[in-house]
């Protein structure tokens, strides 16, 4: 089975502060999709990067970076000088499997508070 | 439009009530999928068109949920006699191609069963 395990429910930093949101995986797929996508309060989910399992290198996108270890089945999320307009919440999502429709399983969910 | 659409925004139904709910996804994409999403949870599968086919309704909690996408275009999910546990916001998803891309999602319809 797949699934996907964020531990942190809530965190709360002060601008200008680096966080890092966690994310777990189980899957016994050996080709799958890693994402993470970002909910603002207007409720659309914004798409913030894909990888897929056999590319193990860590991506940076402005104040964005993401590791991604399959030794400990992790794909973490960091933001840099984390700013007032990061405040929501986030979500890592799993998809893969022989018969992959990309359908996504997605985690709890952490929500992030910035305060100036 | 230039993204995924859906109607309405809110929607309070008494219980017992049937309810639909559209999305007009992205013009020409293949994939759409609906998920349910209970506050303060992340979303969850509930089914997968690949154009009007629907190849996957095994997240569908009861058989009172029922979608369709009779054109390959916009989609209708129906829930019929709607129950409180039913309360939920519905997102709808689409995507380019089936697989190696990543999904664009709607607002969503925020439901509630009174």
């Amino acid at each position: 089975a797949q699934k996907v395990t964020q531990a942190q429910t809530e965190i709360s930093v002060v601008e200008k502060e680096d966080v890092t949101l966690d994310c777990v995986y189980e899957t016994r797929d050996t080709t799958y999709y890693l994402f993470w996508y970002k909910q603002p309060p207007s409720g659309e989910l914004v798409f913030l990067i894909r990888r897929n399992s056999f590319d193990e290198q860590n991506e940076i996108s402005g104040r964005y970076s993401w590791n991604f270890q399959k030794s400990t089945s992790s794909f973490n999320f960091t933001i840099t000088a984390s700013q007032v307009v990061d405040s929501a919440v986030y979500f890592c999502a799993l998809s893969g499997g022989s018969s992959n429709t990309g359908k996504l399983i997605f985690g709890q969910g952490t929500t992030l508070q910035v305060k100036p | 439009g230039a993204g995924v659409s859906q109607s309405p925004r809110y929607k309070v139904a008494k219980r017992g009530q049937d309810v639909a709910l559209r999305c007009d996804p992205i013009s020409g994409h293949v994939s759409l999928f609906w998920y349910q999403q209970a506050l303060g949870q992340g979303p969850e599968f509930l089914t997968y068109f690949q154009n009007e086919a629907q190849l996957d309704k095994s997240g569908l909690p009861s058989d009172r949920f029922f979608a369709e996408r009779p054109e390959g275009s916009v989609s209708t999910l129906k829930i019929q006699r709607t129950q409180q546990e039913d309360s939920a916001v519905y997102l709808c998803a689409s995507s380019s191609r089936v697989l190696e891309t990543e999904a664009f999602f709607g607002q969503g319809t925020r439901l509630t069963v009174v």
